[in-house]
């Protein structure tokens, strides 16, 4: 398996609280994705990251920001938790040159009551 | 809205038969990957094929890819009950981007 690692796992927070989930790989890929899965809706991407200090929104980055500091991590920040934001968080990562494939993290189980 | 749409939402075949999803997309890629996912983990790459393809094999995998229909199938033959999880497409946008966007999946369930 990629070395790909997220934590926490699983995570129960409050509305209101900030709330932030960490991706860490060792495969020093460049590229880094943070999606939610939710039912009927499948993967959608949040943020991802081309780089160090380089990120872009995907289609549903509302309330949500990353950061990477380092290759190996990416953050992602809910400011202030929702419940619509109760998901499976997913990262992947991807050396992307156009040709390869995604390695996905196990996932990070967040509610929010 | 995501880009793509796999079809059906939910499968069910005897153990043995072939089981056929499909994938439609809206952009112009510049490759198209399968993946599957077992409850409860994540997602596992299983074929990709590049937009000048049109099939490709892998073991008991067979995809296909039609660009001016923004189309792909994902073919499972004899199918096993380990094959039971859900399949996504993924689509790498030829936009200069370097976004992997997923459609919303087919759950297969195979019925030993």
């Amino acid at each position: 398996d990629a070395g790909i690692t997220q934590s926490p796992r699983h995570k129960v927070t409050e509305t209101g609280t900030p709330v932030t989930l960490r991706c860490h790989q060792t495969e020093n890929h460049r590229y880094m994705y943070w999606y939610r899965q939710d039912p009927g809706h499948g993967l959608r991407l949040i943020h991802y990251s081309y780089g160090v200090k380089d990120t872009d929104k995907g289609e549903v980055s509302d309330g949500y920001s990353v950061s990477r500091s380092k290759t190996e991590d990416f953050l992602l920040t809910l400011e202030s938790a929702t419940s619509s934001q109760t998901s499976v968080y997913f990262c992947a990562i991807s050396e992307r040159d156009r040709e390869t494939e995604a390695f996905f993290g196990q996932g990070t189980r967040l509610t929010v009551v | 809205s995501q880009q793509g749409e796999e079809d059906p939402q939910a499968l069910s075949i005897q153990e043995g038969e072939n089981a056929t999803m499909n994938c439609s997309y809206k952009t112009s890629i510049n490759n198209l990957q399968w993946y599957r996912q077992n409850s409860g983990r994540g997602l596992v790459h299983l074929i990709l094929i590049r937009s000048n393809e049109r099939e490709k094999h892998s073991g008991r995998l067979r995809v296909t890819l039609d660009t001016s229909k923004k189309s792909s199938s994902l073919l499972i033959t004899a199918s096993r009950a380990a094959d039971t999880a859900s399949y996504f497409c993924a689509t790498d946008e030829n936009f200069g981007n370097e976004k992997l966007t997923f459609g919303t999946g087919t759950r297969l369930t195979i019925i030993p």
